[in-house]
């Protein structure tokens, strides 16, 4: 079965950094793009970014709100991918979700969710 | 960024009902819309990708249609698990873009 599950949520002060991780079972995973999506509490859905399945480039793509804040990376070899987030704000404050993407879908597949808390 | 509007934003309906939610971009994204459905607490669940491919698993009350800017997402007969807010998806183009959600709740 498909697994994604996070973790490294938690509480930090505005300025503060973070990393979730994301670990992926259950399917093959350096053939899939893989996205990060948060929930402020109480919202709606918002798209953070992407790591591209690219084995050429890892290429990445942003949300404007977290460009230059947020990096995506992954490690195929041990099926994760990781958000790094610096100097975080308030607003930054959601659940976040990792999801994969087969090529020619899009978020099939999402994990449990980590919650990040950013307040002094 | 292309922005996305869902309507209604709620509404109340009742088991056995035919519902139908409407999602609009603001530029042409061909067939690049998605469907999720996410009730509280728990992670969104992805329902149609491609405006009209079901996920594997997703029962065919589920259905969608549309083209270039308006799309719809039907449910043919609801049951009491639909109850939920349902959010649609453009992935056209970065940034990936989620309508603002349609909560539907219990007549």
């Amino acid at each position: 079965d498909v697994q994604l599950v996070e973790s490294g949520g938690g509480l930090v002060q505005p300025g503060g950094s973070l990393r979730l991780s994301c670990v992926g079972s259950g399917f093959m995973f350096s053939d899939q793009h893989m996205d990060w999506v948060r929930q402020a509490p109480g919202k709606g859905l918002e798209w953070v970014g992407r790591s591209r399945n690219d084995p050429n480039r890892r290429t990445t793509e942003y949300a404007a709100s977290v460009r230059g804040r947020f990096t995506i990376s992954r490690d195929d070899s041990k099926n994760s991918v990781y958000l790094q987030m610096n100097s975080l704000k308030t607003e930054d404050t959601a659940v976040y979700y990792c999801s994969r993407s087969t090529p020619g879908n899009i978020e099939d597949y999402w994990g449990q969710g980590t919650l990040v808390a950013v307040s002094s | 960024d292309i922005q996305m509007t869902q309507s209604p934003s709620s509404l109340s309906a009742s088991v056995g009902d035919r519902v139908t939610i409407t999602c609009r971009s603001s530029q042409d994204i061909s067939n690049s819309l998605a469907w999720f459905q996410q009730k509280p607490g728990k992670a969104p669940k992805s329902l149609i990708y491609a405006t009209s491919s079901l996920q594997t698993g997703v029962p065919s009350k589920f259905s969608g249609s549309g083209s270039g800017t308006d799309f719809t997402l039907t449910i043919s007969s609801l049951q009491p698990e639909d109850f939920a807010t349902y959010y649609c998806q453009q992935y056209k183009s970065y940034p990936f873009t989620f309508g603002p959600g349609t909560k539907v709740e219990i007549k």
